[in-house]
């Protein structure tokens, strides 16, 4: 595809439950970096990858959130037991590079009630 | 934790004028970017600016970083109505994974035609 892109566009979840988030890449693209934005707020870095390997989790609030790159290109975050406080636009981005310029998706809306 | 912080967290001028926005951080850098995002969903990539570099231009955008006082601004020139958006610094930094960006809080532009 031509950009990132990241499904679903906005998911309604009860507190709770278990989601998922999709990020693909673009093609070619060896970094990809999950980020998470609250209103009003500037995205927030969770966890990059380089291939299929976490080069930094540094920015995973806590263990209820898990992210994996299986084949080194499509990634999945995931997150268990959401709470409402989980509520925000989840941001994926890759680069060609690690450092070089970041390409951003439109991100997933997420919504605990 | 976010690094950057802009200033002014607001902006409102009229078409044609120029806006300049100001970001302030507190670490070494390896670079800065400058990105744009419209209603709260995806970033745009405008600019980066390496450590080295001074000053960077790309079309109706000018951007300067001066690293002994750890800040960074970008100049829209002549604005334009479709210009109204968030503007974010973001810092990309030594050490760690040199992967992830930290995002400031943000600039929201209006530019009222």
């Amino acid at each position: 595809g031509a950009g990132v892109s990241q499904t679903p566009s906005n998911k309604v979840t009860e507190k709770g439950k278990y989601v998922e988030l999709r990020c693909d890449p673009i093609s070619g693209h060896t970094a990809l970096y999950w980020y998470r934005q609250s209103l009003g707020q500037g995205p927030e870095f969770l966890i990059y990858f380089q291939g299929t390997g976490a080069a930094d989790d540094s920015g995973l609030p806590n263990d209820r959130f898990f992210a994996v790159r299986p084949e080194g290109s499509v990634s999945t975050l995931k997150i268990q037991r959401t709470e409402r406080g989980d509520s925000a636009v989840y941001l994926c981005a890759s680069s060609q590079l690690a450092g070089s310029e970041q390409f951003f998706g439109p991100g997933t809306r997420l919504t605990v009630l | 934790s976010q690094q950057g912080e802009e200033d002014p967290q607001a902006l409102s001028i009229q078409e044609g004028e120029n806006a300049t926005m100001n970001c302030s951080y507190k670490t070494s850098i390896n670079n800065l970017q400058w990105y744009r995002q419209n209603s709260g969903r995806g970033l745009v990539h405008l600019i980066l600016i390496r450590s080295n570099e001074r000053e960077k231009h790309s079309g109706r955008l000018r951007v300067t970083l001066d690293t002994s006082k750890k800040s960074s601004s970008l100049l829209i020139t002549a604005s334009r109505a479709a210009d109204t958006a968030s503007y974010f610094c973001a810092t990309g930094t030594y050490g760690g994974s040199q992967g992830n960006l930290i995002f400031g809080k943000g600039t929201k532009l209006s530019v009222k035609p």
